[in-house]
C-alpha cells in the first residue's frame, strides 16, 4: 500500500524560504522508474505542477519556478525535500506530494496535501 | 509548454446523470493523458492514465477515450461522491501541464 504524507511549516514570512518534506511508504525510491513529484493548488485556482526526482536523482522544475526550487531525496529515510526560495504571498497555496513511474508519466498515488500560507 | 483546456469549467448535474468532460491539448500528446479527482479534505485520486485505462480501484462508470489533442472524461452514471473538481494532466513533456478544473456540481 502506498501512502505519502506532506509535512512542513502551515505559515512562512515573505522573503522566508520554505522546506516541505513528502514522507512515504510501500515503495523505495531507489528502484527502477520510481519517481515522487509536487504539486501546488492555490485557493480557487488549478492544480500546478512544481518538480519531480526520479530514482535516478533525475530532477524536473518547472521552468517558471527552476531558480526557486530544489529537490532532493533520502532513500533511506523514505522522504523527498521540496525547497522554495524567497517565498512569495501568491505562492499560498496547497502543497502535494505525489508518486510516479518515468513510464507512466502521471501520478497515481497522492498525499492529502498541505496548506501553506504566505503572509507577513 | 503544452496548454491543456478544459470545458466546461463548471457542470450541474444530478444523480444518475451521465457526464462528459473535454480535454483539449495545444499539441499532439499521443495517449499521454491523465484525468484525477479532488474532493475536499482527501486525497487527490488518479482516475484515468494513458486517454483510456482505467486506474486500480476506480468504478467502471469512469471511462476516459481520445488521443492526439483531444480527451473525454465520462461518467455514466453520477453517483452523490463523484461530485468534485477534475483535472486533466498531459505527461507527454516537461513541463507536466494541467488544464484549468471542472467543478461538477450537484443540480
Amino acid at each position: 500500500q502506498i501512502t505519502l504524507k506532506e509535512s512542513g511549516p502551515t505559515l512562512v514570512k515573505p522573503t522566508q524560504t520554505l522546506t516541505l518534506t513528502c514522507t512515504f511508504s510501500g515503495f523505495s525510491l531507489s528502484t527502477n522508474d520510481v519517481g515522487v513529484g509536487w504539486i501546488r493548488q492555490p485557493p480557487g485556482k488549478a492544480l500546478e505542477w512544481l518538480a519531480l526526482i526520479y530514482w535516478d536523482d533525475d530532477k524536473r522544475y518547472s521552468p517558471s519556478l527552476k531558480s526557486r526550487l530544489t529537490i532532493t531525496k533520502d532513500t533511506s529515510k523514505n522522504q523527498v525535500v521540496l525547497t522554495m526560495t524567497n517565498m512569495d504571498p501568491a505562492d499560498t497555496a496547497t502543497y502535494y506530494c505525489a508518486h510516479s513511474l518515468y513510464s507512466d508519466s502521471n501520478f497515481d498515488f497522492w498525499g492529502q496535501g498541505t496548506l501553506v500560507t504566505v503572509s507577513s | 509548454d503544452i496548454q491543456m483546456t478544459q470545458s466546461p469549467s463548471s457542470v450541474s448535474a444530478s444523480v444518475g446523470d451521465r457526464v462528459t468532460i473535454t480535454c483539449r491539448a495545444s499539441q499532439v500528446i499521443s495517449s499521454r493523458l491523465a484525468w484525477c479527482q479532488l474532493r475536499p479534505g482527501k486525497a487527490p485520486k488518479l482516475l484515468i492514465y494513458t486517454a483510456s485505462r482505467l486506474q486500480s480501484g476506480v468504478p467502471s462508470r469512469f471511462s476516459g477515450s481520445g488521443s492526439g489533442t483531444d480527451f473525454t472524461l465520462t461518467i455514466s452514471s453520477l453517483h452523490p461522491e463523484d461530485f468534485a473538481t477534475y483535472y486533466c494532466q498531459q505527461g507527454y513533456t516537461f513541463p507536466y501541464t494541467f488544464g484549468q478544473g471542472t467543478k461538477l456540481e450537484i443540480k
